[in-house]
């Protein structure tokens, strides 16, 4: 059984430039959370998605992200107009359940550098 | 407490010493306590998910408490061994599964 993949794990986009960052949760896996670690600081939530729908976007920034998790393929996290401030390594996770008792399974992170 | 907490920051141990971290966290409200271990270029990998007051976890070496009415969990490594060497991060759970994390807590055994 596959664990979470996650690509590119390495991406480096210039200012103004869009990145896509793509999360395959584990088999069976229908709930995916994207979370941001910014250099010198912790993980932080961005956004929880089931199958077709955002759940909890309340860690998203405002402008230029957006998330996916369509029925079929990856989910999908995306910058537009990337700025250097968006440099950060970008973790999904995945549970079977999206209930707070279950463990969640994290990738190995796309590591996002803007030039 | 308003946010997850961990102390200390960093740990620097012998091979054979036990040691133990401290994760502090918001009493109210309280869904579940997660421990991950995250080591240098790898993912973090679950440890524990506790939900219960007294709740008392164990994997090899490594156990865990909770105690949820004062919102305080620790993390106890028995005989630390070099392998050991990794940041282990506590997360608090709302009922979605929104992990919010601490800082970490960086242990480095040394042989």
């Amino acid at each position: 059984n596959a664990g979470v993949m996650q690509n590119p794990r390495h991406l480096v986009r210039r200012r103004g430039q869009e990145a896509r960052l793509r999360c395959s949760p584990m088999k069976g896996h229908s709930h995916v959370y994207w979370y941001r670690q910014l250099p010198e600081e912790g993980l932080k939530f961005m956004v929880y998605l089931q199958k077709e729908n955002i759940i909890d976007e309340s860690g998203m920034p405002k402008e230029r992200f957006s998330a996916e998790f369509p029925k079929e393929g990856p989910s999908i996290l995306r910058i537009q107009q990337v700025v250097r401030g968006d440099s950060a390594a970008y973790f999904c996770a995945s549970s079977p359940t999206g209930t707070g008792g279950n463990e969640q399974f994290f990738g190995p992170g796309t590591r996002l550098t803007v030039l | 407490i308003l946010n997850v907490e961990q102390s200390p920051q960093s740990l620097h141990v012998q091979e054979g010493d036990s040691t133990n971290f401290t994760c502090s966290f918001p009493s109210s409200n309280f869904y579940a306590l997660h421990w991950y271990r995250w080591e240098t270029a790898k993912s973090p990998e679950a440890l524990f998910v506790m939900t219960l007051n007294g709740d008392e976890k164990k994997k090899g070496r490594i156990s865990a408490t909770l105690n949820t009415k004062e919102g305080y969990s620790y993390l106890y490594i028995k005989g630390s061994q070099p392998e050991d060497s990794a940041t282990y991060l506590c997360a608090r759970s709302g009922n979605t599964g929104k992990l919010i994390f601490g800082q970490g807590t960086t242990l480095q055994v040394k042989p």
